[in-house]
Order: structure tokens, then sequence, then C-alpha cells
């Protein structure tokens, strides 16, 4: 079954943690992105990459980092840098000027 | 990317037709007029793209005014299933999608 998986569903980490949330797709797509989502906000842009090996900061990256070892994989990882992480994020994947597919997402809580 | 403006909420009654308006007067030659949805807690969902001609799929149309400064999405027989946000957005298709706060569509019984 083809598709783009988020893991975990619900995430809850302790003030001070790093937590790593996990996106993989298995439909050969170039470009992985990260959103991050407030309540009833739109999504805003963390990372994303258009290739294997690069990526470029969105418009709020300060506090998270990526890798992009593999193709199917692009992991985010939420630092204690970044000061109010609570939220929900949003991965997706897209071939090169065509629509984005989007994960189910995973709801992240500091406890 | 250009930016859009959609009207913050709309009702619709179950089985009437969705006409869901945006606006994006700085639209370049180049962007596409882009449409998803997200129902509450889920990841966002492709429903239509277009450039300059009208289109149609399985799920909805959408038109685009010749001068492309706005376009409707149209969704022909609303259910309680299409309660959702929808974004407009405008894209290019080299850069990563720029969402807004879309429109929160309620379809009533």
């Amino acid at each position: 079954d083809g598709g783009i998986t988020q893991s975990p569903k619900y995430l809850f980490r302790k003030e001070g943690q790093n937590v790593t949330l996990s996106c993989e797709q298995n439909l050969n797509h170039d470009a992985m992105y990260w959103y991050r989502q407030d309540p009833g906000q739109g999504l805003r842009l963390i990372y994303y990459s258009q290739i294997v090996n690069d990526f470029q900061k969105g418009d709020i990256a300060e506090g998270y980092s990526v890798s992009r070892e593999k193709k199917e994989s692009f992991p985010l990882t939420v630092t204690s840098a970044q000061k109010n992480p609570t939220a929900f994020y949003l991965c997706a994947s897209s071939r090169t000027r065509d629509k984005a597919f989007f994960g189910q997402g995973t709801r992240l809580t500091v406890v | 990317d250009a930016k859009t403006t959609q009207p913050p909420s709309m009702d619709c009654a179950e089985g009437r037709a969705a006409n869901l308006p945006c606006n994006h007067s700085t639209i370049s030659g180049n962007e596409y007029v882009y449409w998803y949805r997200q129902i509450h807690s889920q990841g966002p969902q492709y429903i239509i793209h277009g450039l300059k001609n009208n289109e149609t799929n399985e799920m909805a149309s959408l038109i685009i005014t010749e001068d492309r400064k706005s376009s409707t999405l149209i969704l022909p027989h609303a259910t309680l299933r299409d309660t959702a946000v929808y974004y407009c957005i405008v894209n290019s298709g080299n850069t990563p999608l720029v969402f807004g706060k879309g429109t929160r569509l309620s379809v009533i019984a």
C-alpha cells in the first residue's frame, strides 16, 4: 500500500529532552517536507529536502534538525532549544512540480 | 509565491453545491492554483489544481477566471464528510507549499 507514514501518532516529551519524529514514504518522491500546525492556524514550513543528502530551512527552523540519508526517510528532531514544541507535526512528499501527499501527523505534547 | 485571500468560514446545506472563493490577484504566469482540504486532526488532502483552464475530477471542479486573479472550488453535492478547512494555494511547483488559514466549511444537515 503506497503512501507516507508518520510515527508515532501521539508523542509526549519531558522538557529539556530531544525527540525524533519519523516520516517514511514509498512513493519514490524526491521532495519531502516538515510542517508545524498550531491550533486554529495554517501549516508553517520547518524544513524541506528536494534531494537526498540536501535540505533547506523553512520559515521556523530554529530548534529543529533533520537528515535525509535515504530517499524514503526524512526524520525530524525537535531539540531542547525549541521553546514551544507542543504542536501537530505534518510530513509531506511530492514529485517535482506535482501535488503533495501528507502523512496523518504526529501530535507532540511537552509534559 | 503569490498570496491568496479566502473567507474564514462558510456554511453549506447538505446536498447543495459548495462554492469556495479564492482571490490571488498577484499570481504569476507560471503559478498553478492548488486546493487542499484538512479534516480535523488529519493531514491535508489534495483536491485539485489548475493553471488556466477549468478542471474537474471525481472530488470537485475548479473554475479559474480568465485573468487568473481569482478562482472558485465547487463541491457539487456537499455531504457532512466534506466539513473541513479548505486551503487555496498558489505555487509554481518548484518551492514548498505555503498555507494560509483557509476557509472552514461547515456542511449542515
